[in-house]
């Protein structure tokens, strides 16, 4: 089985710390990608990596930056965390690459639960 | 951005009732996927259609991918407590990275 997990399920951190959020997946996959989930919106998509050191802006990237400098590990970072950051952070993997396209599912880790204040 | 619209928002039905859910979109797409998020977990996968107007089960759940690729539903028969969650469509195209989710159907199951 695929298993993608997340450093923290839960995290509180203070307006302008600066935050990382961990995902590793043990399958080799060639994506990864970073969520947000708030009440009333689903899940929107932050960033994508397709290869390592590779990124690509997702629908709301602002505020946010990633890092993949291994394909097993995906790190989110809030450089400097608002209360508008509090939210569910979701990551997740799939297999194929982006020169087969982007039908393959995605795999999910838990969740983180961001909390700012 | 891409017009998905998953309905309904939310639903309460009793136990052992058939529930029905789905999702509609602007554009035409190449993959409907349906994934079950329990409560404080990640969403995952039910079920995955790749062909316009493939019928796809997975056990109680059955899903369609619409003939005019612009729609899916989900339905779940005689819907049980551990059906509660939240339910989420999404959808890919082969185009490029287009990779969305619905907002979600939020189901609660009274015993």
């Amino acid at each position: 089985d695929v298993k993608v997990t997340q450093s923290s399920r839960y995290l509180v951190k203070r307006t302008g710390e600066k935050v990382f959020l961990e995902c590793v997946q043990d399958m080799d996959h060639e994506n990864m990608f970073w969520y947000r989930q708030d009440p009333g919106l689903g899940l929107r998509l932050i960033y994508f990596s397709y290869d390592v050191k590779m990124k690509e802006k997702g629908d709301i990237p602002e505020g946010y930056s990633v890092s993949r400098e291994k394909k097993e590990r995906f790190s989110l970072i809030l450089e400097s965390a608002s209360t508008n950051q509090t939210s569910m952070y979701l990551c997740a993997s799939s297999l194929l690459g982006l020169a087969v396209g982007w039908t393959d599912t995605q795999y999910f880790g838990p969740g983180t639960r961001l909390t700012v204040l | 951005g891409q017009q998905l619209n998953q309905s309904p928002q939310s639903m309460f039905i009793q136990e052992g009732e058939d529930v029905s859910m789905n999702c509609t979109s602007s554009s035409i797409f190449n993959t409907w996927l349906w994934y079950k998020q329990d409560p404080g977990e990640g969403p995952v996968l039910l079920i995955a259609l790749y062909k316009a107007g493939e019928l796809t089960s997975n056990g109680r759940l059955t899903a369609q991918f619409g003939i005019t690729r612009k729609d899916s539903f989900l339905n779940i028969s005689a819907s049980i407590p551990s059906d509660v969650g939240i339910y989420f469509c999404a959808f890919t195209s082969n185009t490029g990275n287009q990779f969305y989710f619905g907002t979600g159907t939020s189901l609660t199951v009274i015993p």
